[in-house]
């Protein structure tokens, strides 16, 4: 079955500066990739997510890229502020067209800390 | 903005004994899931049903678990004999399939608020 791995597992930055968080996986059919933020007991939230058919993604201070090659996909985080403290999970999912698809498998999250 | 519910939110249990997490997933989603967490720990998948069917389950998914869709809305996990160890968040979440080129299919997975779980 699929494995995802996320490095690192926590991550200090200085307000201002970017983040990234690493993942691979290991299912070359895996073909969706999210990444949620989870903040202290609450439920995790989809920020960004990529299809293997693209190779880069942006959303304001966020971007993911995706290398299906190498089997990695990264986060990357610009201008962090203090509320982009929590802890991130990539995840990694196969889906077909015509309605089956796979389990999301998550990594075990990067818990960013942002300070003022 | 429709969304996952889930009740109750917290839930305290006596070891041996058995638990329903219930979870009400958005309607218009085919897809079902049951999630773990346990406390500072990742995100874990228990188990997925689609077409009134378990699609895939993991090794934590064994006999002690079960899940039903009783109804055209309610999707509820059991737990049989809980055990110390099962002290976990538990989300349920739910997306739409894929359908046709996939240019207006929403992949993405909804979660709920998630059932604290504690067994004492």
């Amino acid at each position: 079955g699929e494995n995802v791995e996320q490095h690192p597992s926590t991550l200090s930055v200085q307000e201002g500066d970017s983040a990234v968080i690493k993942c691979t996986y290991s299912d070359s059919a895996s073909n969706y990739f999210p990444w949620y933020k989870q903040e202290l007991g609450k439920r995790p939230q989809l920020i960004i997510d990529i299809r293997s058919n693209v190779g880069e993604k942006k959303d304001q201070r966020i971007a993911v890229t995706l290398n299906k090659t190498a089997k990695h996909f990264s986060l990357h985080i610009t201008e962090t502020q203090p509320e982009d403290s929590a802890v991130y999970f990539c995840a990694a999912q196969w889906k077909n067209y015509g309605g089956s698809q796979g389990n999301l498998i998550f990594g075990k999250g990067t818990k960013l800390s942002v300070k003022p | 903005e429709p969304e996952v519910t889930q009740t109750p939110s917290h839930q305290v249990t006596q070891m041996g004994q058995e638990v329903i997490l219930r979870c009400v997933p958005i309607s218009n989603h085919l897809y079902f899931y049951w999630y773990r967490q346990i406390l500072g720990q990742k995100v874990e998948f228990l188990v997925s049903f689609y077409n009134n069917e378990i699609s895939e389950k993991s090794e934590i998914f064994d006999d002690q678990f079960s899940v039903e869709r009783p109804d055209g809305s309610n999707f509820t996990l059991k737990i049989r004999s809980t055990k110390l160890e099962d002290s976990a968040m538990y989300f349920c979440a739910s997306s739409e399939s894929f359908r046709g080129t996939g240019q207006n299919s929403n992949p993405e997975a909804f979660f709920g608020q998630g059932t604290r779980l504690t067994v004492v």
